[in-house]
Formats: C-alpha cells, sequence, structure tokens
C-alpha cells in the first residue's frame, strides 16, 4: 500500500521568505504525484502535478516541484511566497495506470504580512 | 464554469438519523470519489464510482453507502450517523482513460457534517 509523509506540519514565514515543503512517498511502482492547496474556507485546488518527463514541473501562482525518483521525493518550492500563499497544502500520489489518491497529512503555511 | 457541486455546505443531523449529501458534476467525468476530512487531517478516500461501478475501500464503514444514478449525480448515504462521523465530506471527479491513467481530481467545497 501507498504512503505519503509530509514532514512539516504548520510552517510560518514572512512575506518574501522562500518555502520548501517536504513530501515522500512509499511505493515500488510508477506512480503520479501532485500538490492541492486548500485556502480558508475553500476547496481542495490542483497546484502542480508530474506524471513522467522533466521532474521539474512549474505550476500555477509560481509554485514549482522535484520529483527525485531515488528519494521518493516530490518537494515543492517557491522562492518568495506572499501573504496569500496562507493555505494548508497537501501532496497526493496515485499510481501511474490507478486512480485513487493518497494523500499526505498536509502542512498549514502561515505567511506573516 | 464546469464545476463540482457540492449541497449542502454544511449539514446538521441527530445521532443516529440517516442523512444524504449531494454531489454533482458539470466535467462530465467518469469517475467520481467521496472523501472524508477530519480536522487537521489528510482527505481519507470512501469509496468511487468509475463510471457505474462502484469500488469501496477495504476500511470503509458499512454505515456509508453511495449511489451515482447518473454520470453528473453522487450521493453518499450515512445510514446511522455516529459522533465519529462529524467531518467534512468531499467529493471528486475525474477522468480515467484506459492505458492512459488518471488525470487530476477536481474537488468540490464540500459538506460539513455536525452530529447533534
Amino acid at each position: 500500500a501507498q504512503s505519503v509523509s509530509q514532514h512539516n506540519h504548520h510552517v510560518i514565514l514572512s512575506e518574501a521568505a522562500s518555502l520548501e515543503l517536504g513530501c515522500n512517498y512509499s511505493y515500488g511502482g510508477t506512480v503520479n504525484l501532485f500538490w492541492y492547496v486548500q485556502y480558508p474556507g475553500q476547496h481542495l485546488q490542483l497546484l502542480l502535478k508530474y506524471f513522467s518527463g522533466d521532474p521539474l514541473v512549474k505550476g500555477i501562482k509560481g509554485f514549482e516541484a522535484e520529483f527525485i525518483k531515488s528519494k521518493f521525493s516530490f518537494n515543492l518550492r517557491k522562492p518568495s511566497v506572499q501573504w496569500s500563499d496562507t493555505a494548508e497544502y497537501f501532496c497526493a500520489v496515485s499510481e501511474a495506470a490507478g486512480n485513487k489518491l493518497t494523500f499526505g497529512g498536509g502542512t498549514r503555511v502561515l505567511v506573516k504580512p | 464554469d464546469a464545476m463540482v457541486i457540492q449541497n449542502p455546505r454544511y449539514q446538521v443531523t441527530q445521532f443516529g438519523k440517516p442523512v444524504t449529501l449531494s454531489c454533482s458534476q458539470t466535467l462530465n467525468h467518469n469517475v467520481m470519489y467521496w472523501y472524508q476530512q477530519k480536522s487537521s487531517q489528510a482527505p481519507k478516500l470512501l469509496f468511487h464510482y468509475y463510471d457505474k461501478d462502484f469500488n469501496n475501500e477495504a476500511d470503509t464503514p458499512d454505515n456509508f453507502q453511495s449511489r451515482r444514478p447518473n454520470t453528473s449525480f453522487c450521493f453518499l448515504d450515512i445510514r446511522s450517523p455516529g459522533l465519529g462521523d462529524a467531518a467534512m465530506y468531499l467529493c471528486a471527479t475525474s477522468t480515467l482513460t484506459p492505458g492512459m491513467g488518471n488525470q487530476p481530481q477536481h474537488f468540490g467545497d464540500g459538506t460539513r457534517l455536525s452530529i447533534l
């Protein structure tokens, strides 16, 4: 069975600081990888996804993530955060040929103005 | 805009009183999912429909049932809600094409269920 670990439960940082959120998964086969964001009071939205190809994936709102297969990792980064990036971020994994997502526990990010 | 719509946004029911949550989609996706998300936890998949095929997760309690009368609608029925069933319930949709795997899931706003 798959599992997804997000090591930071809460992150607090100031505007313009850089953000990196860790995500590791356990599954031996080919996977699809996702980062979802949930802004306060809103639904889960897709930030970015990796299916195949370039392991450095660029998403919306200036976010990017790097898939490192040897480390089973898919860390999310943003060079300079804004107050509006305050949200909860979820990493998720599915088998490449499958249709079920396994979510990590989420990381709450608070950006102080 | 094409959307995943969940009604109601907030639902209050009494302990043991059956409740139904609804989800509709305008995306014409062939897969619909129901997740349970408790406070400060990850969404947990309860079950999903691939077209009309129902797929239950092994650890989903029998108290939870689902119906998908057509492509656009999917319902979550909780037959006898207990206090532990208070949570946010999320509906999601996606397109699964054989041989091509799954596309990203689109989520609704969720229904927050409270049990009195």
